[in-house]
């Protein structure tokens, strides 16, 4: 079954423009990460995120995790057209079963 | 040189027939997956193994039985198949704490 629920299912901005990614999930986790696909690609992962931590930072991204709210986001800042691709949160119990959500398809417009 | 490879990339075959996808890692992680992604991009866990054993079997159809003769290998094999089976699968490894490689899929259409 899925474990995790991101919003929005797409989302389409501008060149330039920050974009956020929301992802939900059920039970506890051992981490959080986040995935990106692009068209016709396999999935790559962009960073993770431990059960004890609550923010951290890649380079234009920054990933926060609410564990009491059993939530997270995914912020890219100053967004490029390269960025566009498909966005998937996946958790990670910790038994070697990693979960993913639904995904976030964004277009970046140039 | 590719961390996770799969063979092969694409798989066209009618129903019925028997047919294995491959897929091999060069990173030394304890860990491999299945996936499945279907047309709307669902990605849903099949199998996972660690050290060769099975950890993971998500109510997968008997018809799907995952090989993994050494750590660095689970291959798929999918007897009988169904138009339903037609999807993008994908193989993964990982370790511990790190996020995971995936291979660059394989497209399998049944017709």
């Amino acid at each position: 079954s899925q474990q995790g629920e991101e919003d929005p299912q797409a989302l389409s901005i501008q060149e330039g423009e920050n974009a956020t990614m929301n992802c939900s999930y059920k039970t506890s986790i051992n981490n959080l990460q986040w995935y990106r696909q692009n068209s016709g690609r396999g999935l790559v992962h962009l960073i993770l995120i431990r059960s004890n931590e609550r923010e951290k930072h890649s380079g234009r991204l920054r990933v926060t995790l609410d564990t009491s709210k059993k939530s997270s986001s995914l912020l890219i800042t100053a967004s490029r057209a390269a960025d566009t691709a498909s966005y998937f949160c996946a958790t990670d119990a910790g038994n070697n079963d990693m979960r993913f959500g639904a995904g976030t398809r964004l277009t970046v417009k140039p | 040189d590719t961390a996770v490879s799969q063979t092969p990339k694409y798989l066209v075959t009618q129903m019925g027939n028997d047919k294995s996808i491959k897929c091999e890692q060069n990173l030394g992680h304890d860990t491999m997956y299945w996936y499945k992604q279907d047309s709307k991009k669902f990605l849903k866990i099949m199998f996972s193994y660690n050290n060769k054993e099975l950890i993971i079997n998500e109510t997968v159809p008997n018809r799907f039985s995952p090989k993994s003769p050494d750590k660095a290998h689970l291959n798929l094999h999918i007897n009988s198949l169904e138009l339903g089976d037609s999807a993008v699968y994908f193989c993964a490894s990982s370790r511990t704490g790190v996020g995971a490689f995936f291979g660059q899929g394989t497209r399998l259409t049944v017709v």
